[in-house]
């Protein structure tokens, strides 16, 4: 049972436009979520994170919105540049419960000059 | 220092090699992880140490064996492995197990099994 969805493989957008990637999961047990990006061949790095008692983060360009009674997530980042594409992970985290950070499969974004 | 430091950053071995992965964190966290992670796919946690004691096995076959030396170093020893283990090996730390706020992943080991 994949607790963590990203239902979209991969999404393409303009540079300067927005980019939104989304992050659906079923535990409503999760207390911290976690947006990550890969280049290919290189490890995770954190990019931006929220705890489930608010519904927004912002960090530059990167804003994470959090629906708990629809069990969504979003990442928006505006404007889009070429150096954003990568693969974007969404994780989720049970904190003092299972302790495993549980990963959706991932978008890749491309983001076109 | 905020990273989590990989080596080797390539590997290439036998089935019937011994090799070693190692882990290095000098930012005082407590718990340490392994991740495997295969071509597009997530990554999936393998172990997790905490306080140098292994915490979680996720049932990964014994020709994989972790070893936390002491609160800084991780390594993972190869053994007979398959090819079907390539992939990029993961480290990851965090403050403490389950922290998620600090949760770093390093650059990985890209390791094919021939």
């Amino acid at each position: 049972d994949q607790q963590v969805k990203q239902n979209s493989p991969s999404l393409s957008v303009q540079e300067g436009r927005i980019s939104i990637l989304n992050c659906d999961y079923t535990n409503s047990m999760f207390d911290y979520f976690l947006w990550y990006k890969k280049y290919p061949a290189e490890g995770p790095t954190f990019l931006i994170s929220i705890s489930s008692i608010k519904d927004k983060n912002e960090d530059g360009r990167f804003t994470v919105f959090l629906n708990k009674s629809a069990k969504h997530l979003s990442l928006h980042i505006v404007p889009s540049q070429p150096g954003d594409s990568a693969v974007y992970f969404c994780a989720a985290l049970l904190q003092g419960g299972s302790e495993k950070l549980v990963f959706g499969k991932g978008t890749k974004l491309t983001v076109n000059p | 220092d905020t990273e989590v430091t990989q080596t080797p950053k390539h590997l290439v071995m036998g089935m019937t090699n011994k090799k070693s992965l190692k882990c290095e964190q000098h930012m005082g966290h407590r718990a340490m992880y392994w991740y495997k992670q295969k071509a597009k796919k997530p990554p999936e946690l393998m172990f997790v140490y905490s306080y140098e004691k292994l915490s979680i096995n996720e049932s990964v076959p014994s020709r994989f064996s972790p070893e936390c030396p002491n609160s800084s170093l991780l390594n993972l020893h190869l053994h007979a492995l398959q090819p079907e283990d390539s992939a990029l090996y993961l480290c990851a730390s965090s403050p403490r197990q389950g922290d998620a706020y600090g949760y770093t992943f390093g650059s990985g080991t890209r390791l094919t099994v021939v």
